[in-house]
């Protein structure tokens, strides 16, 4: 089975440009969560969406961060305009349903290396 | 809300062993841990639910300790393969599963 999917692994781009991150989550999992890894501020949650709806977007750092789920295959996390501070690690993470007693492990994406100039 | 981790690195020799510690503020119900190694994405190590029931990893085992809002992470006879970053996740608020993530405690295991 394919696991979590992020396009594109690495992103360079400048200051003021707009970056948009992709992840295709494990079919059949209905969670999906998006993550900021940095040094500085260690592994943050941004969103997190259950069955393509947005349940908890309180981590999402400012109006320039936008995530959407238009499917449950498929999120987006677009950052518009993208400024230096934004560099980082990204992750997506998807997890099952909790009735297939799972316990709701999360299963993380490869992550997209983020860097602007 | 953040759960906090000690120590924050531990290094060690092949054989030794290592408790990684995770405290939070608040009351939990359940504990997460994932281990990172360098350039990879974290995967899922165990989780340890309030009343007593985990599911874990074959050769790494956890306490949670629920009135002391702890959970201890125990490596025992470490291996090379055991580097990495281990963090502690607990979920904010509800269940849902949304988890916030301790800082890491990176682990390093020498020959």
């Amino acid at each position: 089975d394919a696991g979590v999917i992020q396009s594109p692994r690495h992103e360079v781009t400048e200051m003021g440009q707009e970056v948009t991150l992709r992840c295709k989550p494990i079919s059949g999992h209905n969670s999906l969560f998006w993550y900021r890894q940095t040094m500085m501020r260690g592994l943050e949650l941004l969103i997190y969406f259950n069955n393509n709806v947005p349940i908890d977007d309180s981590g999402m750092p400012e109006d320039r961060f936008s995530a959407k789920m238009p499917n449950a295959s498929f999120s987006t996390l677009k950052i518009q305009p993208s400024e230096p501070r934004d560099s980082a690690v990204y992750f997506c993470a998807s997890s099952p349903p909790r009735h297939t007693n799972s316990y709701n492990e999360q299963f993380f994406g490869p992550g997209t290396r983020l860097t602007v100039l | 809300q953040q759960p906090v981790q000690s120590p924050q690195a531990v290094i060690l020799r092949e054989g030794e062993d290592a408790v990684i510690n995770c405290s939070s503020s608040k009351a939990l119900y359940s504990v997460h841990w994932y281990r990172q190694k360098h350039g990879e994405a974290p995967v899922f190590l165990m989780i340890l639910l309030k009343g007593g029931e985990q599911k874990g990893h074959e050769k790494i085992s956890a306490s949670f300790n629920e009135k002391k809002q702890q959970s201890s992470l125990y490596l025992t006879a470490s291996q090379l393969s055991y580097s990495g970053t281990y963090f502690c996740g607990t979920e904010k608020g509800g269940s849902q599963g949304n988890l916030i993530f301790g800082k890491g405690t990176k682990l390093s295991v020498k020959p």
